[in-house]
């Protein structure tokens, strides 16, 4: 099983700034990895396919890189609706496994 | 405009079983593989089953491999999650969510989960 692991757990931010979360996968997962931005009661909302594709209707401040077994996602300047939790997920291979998740909190 | 609805969560227990379903709209749904992902109480997500869109290819989740069916219904648009020998920590809201496929040349296709539903509340408790 592939293990994917982000850091930080939590991140403090002020509106404006910059976040930057991080994804390891422990092999290979080529560019198939998605981030997605979960609020408190809603449904995960996708965000990044393809390690850096964004998906419909998704703010350009948001922003993926990476292959292999090393993502990021950048939020260039945080918004109020922005604080939120936020997986990332390896679609390379069975059985699909997400990160713990980053909380984005307001600093 | 896709839209994805759940049903079928209550409470249960232990040992028993429980049967959701996903009601699917707003795209050709025997073309999509669809997902089972869950979420403990105040814990992440955690995948837990694809089914293709033919129906001839399922995965699961070693933590439910024996006793969770996954199981579609191209004609009424519905794709649904048997869950037998449940246990406490099966308690999760459940969601489908539909795998939209990117092809890689030479590799295949891959696919993320686009479209989620709202959620299905599972409680396995006595």
């Amino acid at each position: 099983e592939i293990v994917t692991t982000q850091s930080p757990a939590t991140l403090s931010v002020s509106p404006g700034e910059r976040a930057t979360l991080s994804c390891r996968a422990s092999q290979s997962v080529r560019s198939n990895l998605a981030w997605y931005q979960q609020k408190p009661g809603q449904a995960p909302r996708l965000l990044i396919y393809g390690a850096s594709t964004r998906a419909t209707d998704v703010p350009a401040r948001f922003s993926g890189s990476g292959s292999g077994t090393e993502f990021t996602l950048t939020i260039s300047s945080l918004q109020s609706e922005d604080f939120a939790v936020y997986y990332c997920q390896q679609y390379n291979d069975w059985p699909r496994t997400f990160g713990q998740g980053t909380k984005v909190e307001m600093k | 405009e896709v839209q994805l609805v759940e049903s079928g969560g209550g409470l249960a227990q232990p040992g028993g079983s429980l049967r959701l379903s996903c009601a699917a709209s707003g795209f050709t749904f025997s073309t999509y593989e669809m997902d089972w992902v869950r979420q403990a109480p105040g814990k992440g997500l955690e995948w837990v089953s694809d089914i293709s869109g033919s129906g001839n290819f399922i995965y699961y989740a070693d933590s439910v491999k024996g006793r969770f069916t996954t199981f579609r219904d191209n004609a009424k648009n519905l794709v649904f999650l048997q869950m037998n020998s449940l246990r406490a920590e099966d308690t999760a809201v459940y969601y489908c969510a539909r795998g939209f496929p990117v092809w890689i040349m030479g590799s295949g296709s891959y696919s993320h989960f686009d479209s989620w539903g709202q959620g299905t509340l599972v409680t396995v408790s006595s």
